[in-house]
């Protein structure tokens, strides 16, 4: 019963490493999201995609980048970090239908607590 | 500008007390989430409302959409211990736009004192 799963937990990062957080889900879920939470702020979307090889910009995209090469895996690259992308980094998956009155529920997992010193 | 608002930020209430938490918009979704977050862990989904008017319970907690379907508020009854968390809400389909990408609120963080 894994669901999504993300990793690591934890990444301490020097100013101007790269690194990529891991996200996999075994729901067959074709809709995958990456957002970030830093306190007192909610959730942000950074990227999301609506299947394998497609991949669309959310709210704040700029200093990630994102691939979709299989339906489980959705890996976020931060190819330079900075001190603002210190941030608790949240997957998400959900089943999408065609029905506008669908509901969307999203399955999170638990998280990646980035800092960037 | 924060397109779903939440009120209040926090809120420290003392066990069997009810409290009430809103959730506020200037535009109309398709559908609007409740989710609850505990430390450490992703937020994890309560209900979803579609209609306007729309009132569902789960337990000690309801939940209502606004007739309008710009705004929403979450109830709780004799609260808990258990009920600390954080909780959030979540729109969809605003602007005609995706149901499929969530905007979520700042959140109200919620500690109930036994």
């Amino acid at each position: 019963n894994a669901g999504v799963t993300q990793t690591p937990k934890f990444r301490i990062l020097k100013i101007g490493q790269s690194m990529t957080l891991q996200c996999t889900q075994d729901m067959n879920h074709n809709y995958m999201y990456w957002y970030r939470q830093d306190p007192g702020m909610g959730l942000k979307l950074i990227y999301y995609s609506v299947g394998a090889g497609i991949t669309d910009k959310g709210e704040v995209p700029n200093g990630y980048n994102v691939s979709r090469s299989t339906t489980e895996d959705f890996p976020l690259r931060l190819e330079l970090a900075a001190p603002s992308q210190t941030s608790v980094y949240f997957c998400a998956s959900t089943l999408t239908s065609g029905s506008r009155s669908a509901k969307n529920i999203q399955y999170f997992g638990a998280g990646t607590r980035l800092s960037v010193l | 500008t924060q397109l779903l608002e939440q009120s209040p930020q926090f809120l420290s209430i003392q066990e069997g007390e009810n409290l009430t938490v809103y959730c506020n918009s200037s535009s109309v979704f398709s559908s609007l989430q409740w989710y609850r977050q505990e430390p450490g862990e992703g937020p994890v989904l309560l209900v979803t409302v579609v209609t306007g008017g729309e009132v569902k319970k789960l337990k000690r907690l309801t939940f209502q959409f606004g007739d309008a379907r710009k705004d929403s508020s979450l109830h709780i009854t004799a609260a808990q211990p258990g009920d600390t968390g954080l909780y959030l809400c979540a729109g969809a389909g605003n602007s005609g736009g995706s149901n499929y990408k969530l905007t979520f609120g700042k959140g109200t963080l919620l500690t109930v004192n036994p």
